[in-house]
């Protein structure tokens, strides 16, 4: 079975600019969560999306926003980028709604830089 | 904010040594999970320990969890080069449907 697929594994942008970050879950799994890794703040949770509906979202601006798709594959976006917002961007599938009893399979990630 | 906190934040052991890593959380819980992360990439799930239980082993791991000092220990037991990694605790709170992950414990074991 294969497992979460991030896509893009890098991307450089400029200030301002918008980026959108797709993520595959493992098939089956209709669950799908979103964490922005940094040096400075660990894994900070953005968002995770069950059956296309955002159940639960993380303290950051409006300007990251996700959704879902009717095959649970997800995309997040991240508008007028700042320098701030340079991080490895982690997608996570589980099977069922983010309970926090299961256990989350990761992507590898996408590797943002804000220049 | 962060739920959990490891302990300590960084952690270099000889191959063969044993390396303990510990996890503080604040509020309630259904159960803790441990993760661990190879460099720049995703987490990988390692075990998962329910709030009745004391005590789980997987392989060389072993999670002990005591909720009334609301604290979590790993072992890793005889380490090895490829267990050089980045290790998280990452709990839910009850009612809560998200996990929260500490900053994590960075092991380094020299061969």
């Amino acid at each position: 079975k294969a497992g979460v697929t991030q896509t893009p594994r890098y991307l450089i942008k400029t200030r301002g600019q918008q980026v959108t970050l797709s993520c595959s879950p493992i098939s089956g799994h209709r669950s799908v969560s979103w964490y922005q890794q940094t040096p400075g703040q660990g894994l900070q949770f953005l968002f995770e999306y069950f059956s296309e509906t955002q159940r639960n979202k993380g303290n950051f601006p409006g300007r990251f926003s996700g959704r879902q798709f009717s095959n649970s594959r997800s995309e997040m976006n991240v508008s007028t980028l700042e320098l701030g917002d340079s991080a490895l961007y982690l997608c996570a599938s589980s099977l069922s709604a983010g309970t926090g009893d299961e256990k989350l399979f990761f992507g590898s990630g996408t590797q943002l830089s804000v220049l | 904010s962060q739920q959990g906190e490891e302990d300590p934040q960084a952690l270099s052991i000889q191959e063969g040594e044993n390396a303990t890593m510990n996890c503080s959380y604040k509020t309630s819980i259904n159960n803790l999970q441990w993760y661990r992360q190879n460099s720049g990439r995703g987490l990988v799930h390692l075990i998962l320990i329910r709030s009745n239980e004391r005590e789980k082993h997987s392989g060389r791991l072993r999670v002990t969890l005591d909720t009334s000092k609301k604290s979590s220990s790993l072992l890793i037991t005889a380490s090895r080069a490829a267990d050089t990694a980045s290790y998280f605790c990452a709990t839910a709170g009850v009612g809560d449907y998200k996990l929260s992950f500490g900053a994590g414990t960075t092991v380094t074991v020299r061969a």
